[in-house]
């Protein structure tokens, strides 16, 4: 299996574009989770999907923040404006029932 | 409320043991977790351990878990520099959406 795989790698972008970041889960697995990764913060768990639908989305930090899942192979973060303070490393995690989270390689996201 | 704590760093020489500790809050947690992060990488599954056990081994890697203090540890024996990284422990419920809550992070570096 090919793993969690995350797209793009590495964005950089100027403030006020829009952001979208992709996730393709490791086939058979029914939750996907998005979180972020900053110094300040650590890991924050932003939203968390089962089946496609999304669970608990109480970590999403404001309203520019948001995320679909529109099947089982494949989800989007999106952030729209972006900010300096949204900068971080954006990881998405895959899961079957009663088992442990594979990590998707991240997304570093720069703000300018 | 649920709050996963470990120290922020830890140095050791090549060829001792390492022992990371964590503690945790949520006793209704199902199984504990400990994760490795190489530099620019996501998080790696290094071994869990279910809540209701004591200790778990798994070739150099060895887990104690202390229920009733609520505390974790991963010891490592005979440090290698490879071993050097970042050491996330998490607590996860368990069920059809096994959602985990990360602690801050352990910056292990192992000197030559």
């Amino acid at each position: 299996d090919a793993g969690v795989i995350q797209s793009p790698r590495h964005e950089v972008t100027e403030m006020g574009q829009e952001v979208t970041l992709r996730c393709k889960p490791i086939s058979g697995h029914n939750s996907l989770f998005w979180y972020r990764q900053t110094m300040m913060r650590g890991l924050e768990l932003l939203i968390y999907f089962n089946n496609n639908v999304p669970i608990d989305d109480s970590g999403m930090p404001e309203d520019r923040f948001s995320a679909k899942m529109p099947n089982a192979s494949f989800s989007t973060l999106k952030i729209q404006p972006s900010e300096p303070r949204d900068s971080a490393v954006y990881f998405c995690a895959s899961s079957a029932p009663d088992s442990p989270l594979h990590f998707g390689n991240g997304t570093r996201l720069t703000v300018t | 409320g649920e709050d996963v704590e470990q120290s922020l760093f830890l140095s050791v020489r090549e060829g001792d043991s390492s022992v990371i500790n964590c503690t945790y809050t949520d006793s209704s947690s199902t199984y504990l977790y400990w994760y490795k992060q190489e530099p620019g990488a996501g998080l790696q599954l290094l071994t869990y351990i279910f809540s209701n056990m004591d200790m778990k081994q798994d070739q150099r890697l060895t887990v104690l878990l202390n229920k009733k203090d609520k505390h974790l540890s991963l010891r490592i024996a005979d440090t290698q520099t490879g071993d050097s990284a970042i050491y996330f422990c998490a607590e996860g419920y368990g069920g059809a959406t096994n959602k985990l809550i990360f602690g801050t992070g352990t910056l292990l570096a192992v000197q030559p």
